[in-house]
């Protein structure tokens, strides 16, 4: 299982909108809606910030939203802040019981 | 308050074994399923394996099947990663994860152990 595609880098400055890209495949994205995203800092556990799609767990600002198109899913952030400055991964089912991760994203602000 | 403390990591050489161990606590473990995930130094995240709430399925990553065993003890709380026939590639912090099977996502983590294959 190969892992989803994302772009290594995406920079924004303060207040701007980013929207960082995970593409998949018919047999991963595309077939499910279990598409989540997780934020993570230097040194820390991963944190998850959307979960189907575009569902977002209590305490997660409303400036994270995702979406998706067939094969490919997106996370945007919105206003941009300081505290944004993380690796942000998507993961994906694939074949009902595993889990595929992102490429990973560094988000520079 | 849900915790997850990951143990067990250690330097191995190639070939070698380890056991980790996961303790839980602050919620009803044997109402979850359970996954490990892997983060090799300077990586992206790797699924390893899950356990489903009965430990009655186990599913793996292919570069992990037939090497590793995922396994919980319910009674104690803990999840366990079984890791034998070790790599350099196995190189990684590995984190437990509580997960949400119905949504695919993990919503708790712990905050993982070093597992290092060298000579």
């Amino acid at each position: 299982q190969s892992a989803l595609t994302q772009p290594a880098s995406v920079s924004g400055s303060p207040g701007q909108s980013i929207t960082i890209s995970c593409i998949g495949t018919s047999s991963d994205v595309g077939n499910y809606n279990h598409v989540s995203w997780y934020q993570q800092h230097p040194g820390k556990a991963p944190k998850v910030i959307i979960y189907e799609v575009s569902k977002r767990p209590a305490m997660i600002s409303n400036r994270f939203s995702g979406s998706k198109s067939g094969n490919t899913a997106s996370l945007t952030i919105s206003g941009l802040q300081a505290e944004d400055e993380a690796d942000y991964y998507c993961s994906s089912h694939v074949g009902a019981t595993n889990y595929v991760f992102g490429t990973g994203t560094k988000v520079t602000v | 308050e849900i915790q997850l403390v990951e143990s067990g990591g250690d330097l191995v050489q190639p070939g070698g074994s380890l056991r980790l161990s996961c303790a839980a606590s602050g919620f009803t473990f044997g109402s979850y399923w359970m996954s490990w995930v892997r983060q090799a130094p300077g990586k992206g995240l790797e699924w390893v394996a899950n356990i489903n709430e009965y430990g009655s399925q186990k599913y793996y990553v292919d570069s992990v099947k037939g090497r590793f065993t995922i396994s919980r003890d319910d009674a104690k709380k803990a999840l366990y990663l079984q890791m034998n026939s070790l790599r350099v590639e196995d190189t990684s912090v590995y984190y437990c994860a509580r997960e949400w099977e119905l949504e695919g996502r993990f919503d708790y983590w712990g905050q993982g152990t070093l597992v290092t294959v060298s000579t």
